[in-house]
């Protein structure tokens, strides 16, 4: 098993500019994470998935972040337009529904900055 | 709001020590205790849970202790190794009808050789 697969691993941009961050949760999994770490306010929920439907994206800071998940093997996490203050390490998880039993994986993070 | 609250932020320990995180937490619907360990790098990565049937829950030098009427729980490492190094982050979550965790804000161990 390969894992949660993110994509890109590092990510520069500048400001203004459209990010999209991939993720390739582990097959089986139908609940997907995507959190936000940064050093100030350390791992945050932004949204998530079960079953590729939101359930809570009450995490999203602003109606620049968007996050889809078209099928059950691919979700994005969409910035437009990209701000300083995105900067962040961005990081998927998955789970078989029902983290209560088996946790969450995480990918390897996407290093996000913004110029 | 902080649904778990981790201490201390920073720990540092001699090898062959003991290191102790804290967490505690409010909500009593919580009834899943992750600890995960995160590498420079890496994503983080689940170490131990515990559920609160039980007060202790051993893995090798790791140990969770947990105790339900203080809504606190925290995870020792016994016999510290440099390779322990790392940020750990203890969790929580609930049958709420949500499966998500709540993180606490980490604590960053360094053990001394």
């Amino acid at each position: 098993d390969a894992g949660v697969i993110q994509s890109p691993r590092h990510e520069v941009t500048e400001m203004g500019q459209e990010v999209t961050l991939r993720c390739k949760p582990i097959s089986g999994h139908n609940s997907l994470f995507w959190y936000r770490q940064t050093m100030m306010r350390g791992l945050e929920l932004l949204i998530y998935f079960n079953n590729n439907v939101p359930i809570d994206d009450s995490g999203m800071p602003e109606d620049r972040f968007s996050a889809k998940m078209p099928n059950a093997s691919f979700s994005t996490l969409k910035i437009q337009p990209s701000e300083p203050r995105d900067s962040a390490v961005y990081f998927c998880a998955s789970s078989p529904q029902g983290a209560t039993n088996y946790g969450y994986t995480f990918g390897s993070g996407t290093r996000l900055t913004v110029v | 709001q902080q649904q778990v609250k981790q201490s201390p932020q920073s720990l540092i320990v001699q090898k062959g020590g003991i290191s102790i995180i804290n967490c505690a937490y409010e909500n009593t619907a919580f009834d899943y205790f992750p600890w995960y360990q995160q590498f420079p790098g890496k994503g983080p990565a689940l170490l131990i849970a515990i559920r609160p049937d039980v007060s202790e829950k051993k893995e090798g030098r790791f140990t969770i202790s947990f105790n339900k009427s203080a809504k606190q729980f925290s995870l020792h490492i016994m016999d510290s190794q440099p390779g322990d190094s790392a940020t750990y982050f203890c969790a929580a979550s609930g049958q709420t009808g949500a499966n998500n965790l709540f993180f606490g804000t980490g604590t960053r161990l360094t053990v001394i050789p």
